[in-house]
């Protein structure tokens, strides 16, 4: 596997379920995000984490909870979700937060609806 | 708060043909980052263009080339020659040299190129 990979590419799950997102990067990257696309909104940023430790949370609902065991892996734990939180979610890699220059990465996404 | 706009939610160009996708942003900041993302139907962004504030000179990355106007805070980007693989939705996105690699982002321009 090469770049950002995300996993599962598709999921669909009730409103009392408990899910994961995960990412994985293969760049040596020290720097990841999620990110939210919504059909109707601009592509907003969720949390940032830089060297393993969260440098940034967006206003986000406690229901979306951040992981990042490690610098590769960053996951996103999902739990009683409400339908609007139906959205493509990606996540992306850079090879540090703060620096103009170091290009972010993204994955191909997870798209996830909430019945 | 630093909002970015694209005016032009959807555009077609004829292959071989140039167009220009339009974006504005608003900033009280002096020093920053103007980006071009690139996203195809299999959704993976990609980065095509940087831009940065301080220079008067716009980047140009092969068929793709950018009009940074600094005073009007318009940013667009011009497509030669388009390709069919050019054919994806394109982001607009900012970013304060100071905000610590966050990006801020335009609702985005659908682009079709056809054959």
């Amino acid at each position: 596997e090469t770049g950002v990979t995300q996993t599962p590419r598709h999921l669909v799950m009730g409103m009392t379920n408990k899910k994961s997102l995960k990412c994985e990067q293969h760049l040596g990257h020290n720097a990841m995000y999620w990110y939210k696309q919504s059909a109707k909104k601009p592509l907003e940023l969720m949390f940032v984490y830089n060297f393993k430790e969260q440098t940034e949370n967006n206003s986000v609902p406690s229901r979306f909870s951040p992981e990042c065991p490690n610098s590769s892996h960053l996951f996103l734990h999902l739990h009683t979700l409400q339908p609007e939180d139906s959205a493509l979610y990606l996540c992306a890699s850079s090879q540090e937060a703060g620096d103009p220059y170091n290009e972010q990465f993204f994955g191909p996404g997870t798209r996830l609806t909430v019945l | 708060a630093q909002t970015v706009t694209q005016s032009q939610p959807e555009m077609s160009v004829q292959e071989a043909e140039t167009v220009t996708l339009s974006c504005t942003y608003d900033t009280s900041e002096n020093n920053y980052y103007l980006f071009w993302y690139k996203q195809p139907p299999s959704r993976q962004m990609i980065l095509v263009i940087r831009q940065e504030a301080y220079k008067q000179q716009n980047a140009t990355e092969n068929r793709f080339s950018v009009n940074f106007q600094k005073a009007a805070k318009s940013f667009s980007l011009k497509i030669s020659d388009s390709q069919l693989g050019d054919t994806a939705m394109y982001f607009c996105a900012f970013m304060n040299n100071n905000a610590g690699n966050m990006l801020t982002f335009g609702g985005g321009t659908r682009l079709m190129v056809k054959p």
